[in-house]
């Protein structure tokens, strides 16, 4: 399948933004997801953006999309510690029904 | 709230070991997937159910089989387990609805196969 591409690390300082990004393959996409899994856990949905919009905020958490790159970022504001976690951004794939493609995550590590 | 409960999350398995790993979900979702995850290789689909005794291969199936007998349950099934097969396994589920793909994950099940 196509490659979902995502740095595989980042380091933040507690109160800092942290900015993850993901570059994703398929421009017709209908969604783009970020997950977050915290350790020995599954993933949660964190949010996720239309692929016509180009920006959504949800509290800390603010998502740009760049369709013509085909870049997607995830900001967070304010970082925390319960913030360290890996990190995922996913793609739809058009007419799959159900299938998601997703990256490889990055680990966020977020020092006092 | 969707709910997705895996049956264990530690095994610890000898090679050649028939293993299942059981996943149900309480929100009546048409889809159900089984993932491997292993470091810096993220999520890989290992296969894939669109309606119950329907399943689609994923990206990497070898070794693997699954068996959906009803809606709620989507069970994987490694045949002779292998090392190589260690592995943390994540099942999730979504509603099949075009243009609504969120997938919601169980807590997933640690593999230690020695």
């Amino acid at each position: 399948g196509e490659d979902v591409e995502q740095s595989l690390f980042l380091s933040v300082r507690e109160g800092d933004s942290s900015v993850i990004n993901c570059t994703y393959t398929d421009s017709s996409s209908t969604y783009l997801y970020w997950y977050k899994q915290e350790p020995g856990a599954g993933l949660q949905l964190l949010t996720y953006i239309f692929s016509n919009m180009d920006m959504k905020q949800d509290q800390r958490l603010t998502v740009l999309l760049n369709k013509k790159d085909k870049h997607l970022s995830l900001r967070i504001a304010d970082t925390q510690t319960g913030d360290s976690a890996i990190y995922f951004c996913a793609e739809s794939i058009t007419d799959s029904w159900g299938k998601l493609q997703f990256g490889a995550g990055t680990q966020v590590v977020v020092t006092p | 709230d969707v709910k997705v409960t895996q049956s264990s999350r530690y095994l610890v398995k000898r090679t050649g070991e028939k293993v299942f790993l059981e996943c149900v979900q309480d929100m009546d979702h048409e889809n159900m997937f089984w993932y491997r995850q292993d470091p810096g290789l993220g999520l890989r689909l290992i296969y894939f159910s669109y309606d119950v005794k329907m399943k689609e291969k994923g990206d990497i199936p070898e070794g693997y089989s699954v068996s959906r007998e009803k809606k709620e349950r989507f069970s994987l099934i490694l045949e002779s387990a292998s090392t190589n097969q260690t592995s943390m396994y994540l099942c999730a589920s979504s509603p099949r609805r075009r243009g609504t793909e969120t997938q919601y994950f169980g807590p997933g099940t640690r593999l230690l196969v020695l």
